[in-house]
């Protein structure tokens, strides 16, 4: 299974904190990206970090890799009620397909 | 204007029936996508056609056929209805069929089989 695991599955924080999620997968990669999605809508594409970085910024985001433990995490700084949604990553090993993991609910309480 | 749009945005129909869900983009990309999302919000790709061509065909009942009439259009038949085809289905594009580029997604069409 490609299938991958986000850890955790719901994070609830308050304003202005910072919220961390984790994401697992099981083969070699060539780059791996974050979406997040509103509920009832599409998934927005956040960021991308290709397999030979180890992190990236964008904004109040910060992605980190690491390829030998086969995860990322997706760091959001001072959050705001606007970043509740679900967080997905997905990746890719063939160069084609995006694979994705389970997603992270966020809520974040005013 | 919308980038990717599908339609109709909710579906409900009963079990053995045949429908379509149709999908656009405006963006001018090459490549376009069908993806299936359970009630667990698990997302599984199901098609990929770039330039009309099929690219990705992953493990999905033969009951389930895409179409792309043109690069701006992928459309989704399903035949024979089950309960288990109950989901959000999200049709997405991508500039070229490489992994690094950005997908968008359009708004979802949720569909209900009864």
């Amino acid at each position: 299974s490609q299938q991958g695991e986000e850890d955790p599955q719901a994070l609830s924080i308050q304003e202005g904190e910072n919220a961390t999620m984790n994401c697992s997968y099981k083969t070699s990669i060539n780059n791996l990206q974050w979406y997040r999605q509103n509920s009832g809508r599409g998934l927005v594409h956040l960021i991308l970090i290709r397999s030979n970085e180890r992190e990236k910024h964008s904004g109040r985001l910060r992605v980190t890799l690491d390829t030998s433990k086969k995860s990322s995490s997706l760091l959001i700084t001072a959050s705001r009620a606007a970043d509740t949604a679900s967080y997905f990553c997905a990746w890719s090993n063939s160069g084609y397909a995006l694979n994705f993991g389970k997603g992270t609910s966020l809520l974040v309480t005013p | 204007d919308t980038a990717v749009s599908q339609t109709p945005k909710y579906l409900v129909t009963q079990m053995g029936n045949d429908k379509s869900i149709k999908c656009e983009q405006n963006l001018g990309h090459d490549t376009m996508y069908w993806y299936k999302q359970d009630s667990k919000k698990f997302l599984k790709i199901m098609f990929s056609y770039n330039n009309k061509e099929l690219i990705i065909n992953e493990t999905v009942p033969n009951r389930f056929s895409p179409k792309s009439p043109d690069k701006a259009h992928l459309n989704l038949h399903i035949n024979s209805l089950e309960l288990g085809d109950s989901a959000v289905y999200f049709c997405a594009s991508s500039s070229t069929s490489q992994s690094t580029d950005t997908q968008y997604f359009g708004p979802g069409t949720r569909l209900t089989v009864l």
